[in-house]
């Protein structure tokens, strides 16, 4: 079965900062790898997705993700903090159980950032 | 603006209620699918609809029940709740195929009194 794991639970930069969420999968196969977002009292919404086009993946909201398969990552980058980028954000592993897309979420990882 | 549009956006109900939660998508997506969120934890499944027609059932309790009346819409009616129950629940659809991200609805965040 594959999955996700996504370290720290809680992650803090100031404002202005790199902000460098961290992904690992594991999967027997090569995997569709995608990046959501959850602002408060909101459904998810998608930041990007790894379709194996490309190992570099750039999304919204100037968010990018580099695919690694030899470190089996998919760590999330934005160089420069915004106060708007607090959030809570899910790495999710999908595949195709029993005919149907099962999407696999990571624990989440809050993001924080202070002024 | 989500494309994928949720109501009621709140609702709280008495564990003898019975109530129903609504989701519809245009986008033409043929996979629907129903998730129940916990504070600070990730989204955990609850069925899946393909073409109309249910394809899972997350080993869900019978006082959920879920309905495709056809390719837009999908509801999830409620019956006889527990106070556990109360969670976000989160509507989503997809194109098919593993490599198609789901795009998900605000949520019906939903109390049981």
């Amino acid at each position: 079965a594959q999955s996700v794991t996504q370290l720290g639970s809680h992650v803090s930069v100031s404002e202005g900062a790199l902000v460098l969420l961290r992904c690992n999968y594991s999967s027997s196969v090569p995997p569709y790898l995608f990046w959501y977002v959850q602002y408060p009292n909101q459904g998810l919404q998608l930041l990007l997705k790894y379709t194996s086009a490309a190992t570099l993946v750039k999304g919204i909201n100037g968010f990018e993700a580099e695919f690694k398969k030899s470190e089996t990552s998919f760590h999330l980058t934005k160089p420069s903090a915004h106060m708007s980028d607090a959030a809570e954000y899910f790495c999710a592993v999908s595949d195709i159980a029993g005919g149907y897309q099962k999407v696999t979420f990571g624990t989440g990882t809050k993001l924080q950032v202070i002024p | 603006d989500t494309e994928v549009t949720q109501t009621p956006k709140h609702l709280v109900m008495g564990m003898t209620n019975k109530k129903s939660l609504k989701c519809e998508q245009h986008m033409g997506h043929r996979a629907m699918y129903w998730y129940k969120q916990k504070a600070k934890k990730p989204p955990e499944l609850m069925f899946v609809y393909s073409y109309e027609k249910l394809s899972i059932n997350e080993s869900v309790p019978s006082r959920f029940s879920p309905e495709c009346p056809n390719s837009s819409l999908l509801n999830l009616h409620l019956h006889a709740l527990q106070p556990e129950d109360s969670a976000l629940y989160l509507c989503a659809s997809s194109q098919e195929g593993s490599n198609q991200p789901q795009h998900f609805g605000d949520g019906t965040r939903l109390s049981i009194l």
